[in-house]
């Protein structure tokens, strides 16, 4: 699996849009770039899902240039909801042993 | 929210004795994983199944055995509980990874505290 590099934690207030870069310099050609949420006491859960240029579902947008080896997560107008760690993970689809690292703690404040 | 669920919620147990975590699920997914949380490791990978009586160790396997005898139930036993074994566990399914993407989802955890 690609090994990923992601801030440690970002701090945001209610309304603004937050971007977390997560960089993987070592990306292999078949290899997804996936997101996970995860709010305190609870498992994390799937975001968003992305190969190439640009994804966007109701949750987030998620941005790869075309080089592939950094991508960004992108949320919009975030809430105080929004304060959970955030996850980048990079794999084949054929990967089912998944690698989290520590996330980025995003804090929203008011 | 994906049919999972892990039992017990929460233990205490002493330093030396057997503890088994149980997973179940009900969506019939074909791969299972067990994980543990700890403060500044985000998730580790222990143990995982990719079908009944299939199962591979993760980077953090030491300590722990896991069975899975049906496709719904996946077991972690911590087979002689040590303080370095406190956590929070996860376990979590998938569909299988050939499909339109490799998804998990995580159950509510189990806090595993040994004394």
């Amino acid at each position: 699996l690609a090994k990923t590099t992601q801030p440690i934690s970002m701090d945001s207030y209610e309304g603004q849009e937050v971007n977390i870069t997560c960089s993987h310099n070592n990306i292999a050609t078949n290899d997804y770039i996936t997101w996970y949420q995860q709010f305190p006491s609870q498992g994390p859960r799937f975001i968003i899902q992305g190969y190439k240029t640009k994804v966007t579902n109701e949750v987030a947008s998620l941005f790869i240039p075309a080089d592939r080896k950094s991508s960004t997560l992108s949320l919009p107008r975030v809430s105080l909801s929004d304060t959970a760690v955030y996850y980048c993970l990079v794999g084949d689809r054929g990967d089912y042993k998944l690698s989290f690292g520590a996330g980025t703690t995003v804090t929203v404040r008011a | 929210d994906a049919g999972i669920t892990q039992s017990p919620r929460h233990k205490v147990t002493e330093t030396g004795t057997p503890v088994t975590l149980r997973c179940h699920q009900t969506e019939n997914h074909r791969y299972m994983y067990w994980y543990r949380q700890d403060p500044g490791h985000g998730l580790r990978l222990i143990h995982y199944s990719y079908g009944v009586k299939d199962t591979d160790k993760g980077e953090v396997s030491d300590g722990y055995s896991v069975s899975r005898s049906k496709t719904e139930d996946f077991l972690l036993t911590l087979e002689s509980a040590t303080s370095s074994q406190t956590s929070v566990y996860f376990c979590a399914i998938s569909e299988s990874p050939t499909g339109s993407s490799y998804e998990q989802y995580f159950g509510p955890g189990t806090r595993l505290t040994v004394t």
